[in-house]
């Protein structure tokens, strides 16, 4: 379903523990991104990948780490979760100019930091 | 750098009725406005765009329109369904490379 999944669908974990969250496609494409989505605040990005090993941050980064070492994964480090971080995060997919041709998306991480 | 503004957050209307949305950004080099239905618990999924070349466009009962001058989209629903309800999310486009995206309307449409 749409060449994207993340991993894992839920999760609930404690305050101060790392956490990484997985976002797989088979579509070949080259920009990979990652959302929080928040009551009040619609999807703010963390980090984006224009191609392997090239990753920027977004505008809410503090505290996130990316990596892509392989076109088809990208990964999304909380380093020490914290409360704040409850949220639910979406990966997204771009062929390329994603100005031009928009975003496909995963079905969602809901994650709770307790 | 640049900033969406969606109104209103909240739309109830009347199955039959018309819903407009709207959004305004701040870069004046932004040429692509997506706009998204999110689902309750599914992905936000495109339902139209539309280019800074483009004024009006349409797709069924759904159209958007874009005014560049002012810097402001709109998204229109006409003959509005039970289905149609769901958050509604704007988008522009920031560089080449990214989205950015409006907070949401939830549009509620009632039998």
């Amino acid at each position: 379903d749409a060449g994207i999944t993340q991993s894992p669908r839920h999760k609930v974990t404690e305050t101060g523990t790392p956490v990484t969250l997985r976002c797989h496609q088979t579509e070949n494409h080259r920009y990979m991104y990652w959302y929080r989505q928040d009551p009040g605040h619609g999807l703010r990005l963390i980090h984006y990948s224009y191609g392997v090993k090239d990753t920027d941050k977004g505008e809410v980064s503090d505290g996130y780490s990316v990596s892509r070492s392989k076109t088809e994964d990208f990964l999304l480090t909380l380093e020490s979760a914290t409360s704040s971080q409850t949220s639910v995060y979406f990966c997204a997919i771009s062929e390329s100019k994603p100005a031009a041709y928009g975003y496909t998306f995963g079905s969602g991480t809901r994650l709770t930091v307790v | 750098g640049e900033n969406v503004e969606q109104h209103p957050s909240t739309l109830s209307v009347q199955e039959g009725d018309s819903a407009v949305i709207k959004c305004t950004y701040s870069d004046s080099a932004s040429n692509y406005f997506p706009w998204y239905k999110q689902e309750l618990g599914k992905r936000p999924q495109l339902i139209i765009d539309i280019r800074s070349n483009v004024g009006e466009k349409k797709d069924q009962r759904i159209a958007v329109t874009l005014n560049k001058t002012a810097k402001h989209f709109s998204l229109h629903i006409t003959e509005t369904q039970p289905e149609d309800s769901a958050v509604y999310f704007c988008a522009a486009s920031m560089g080449f490379q990214k989205l950015v995206f409006g907070t949401g309307t939830r549009l509620l449409v009632s039998p």
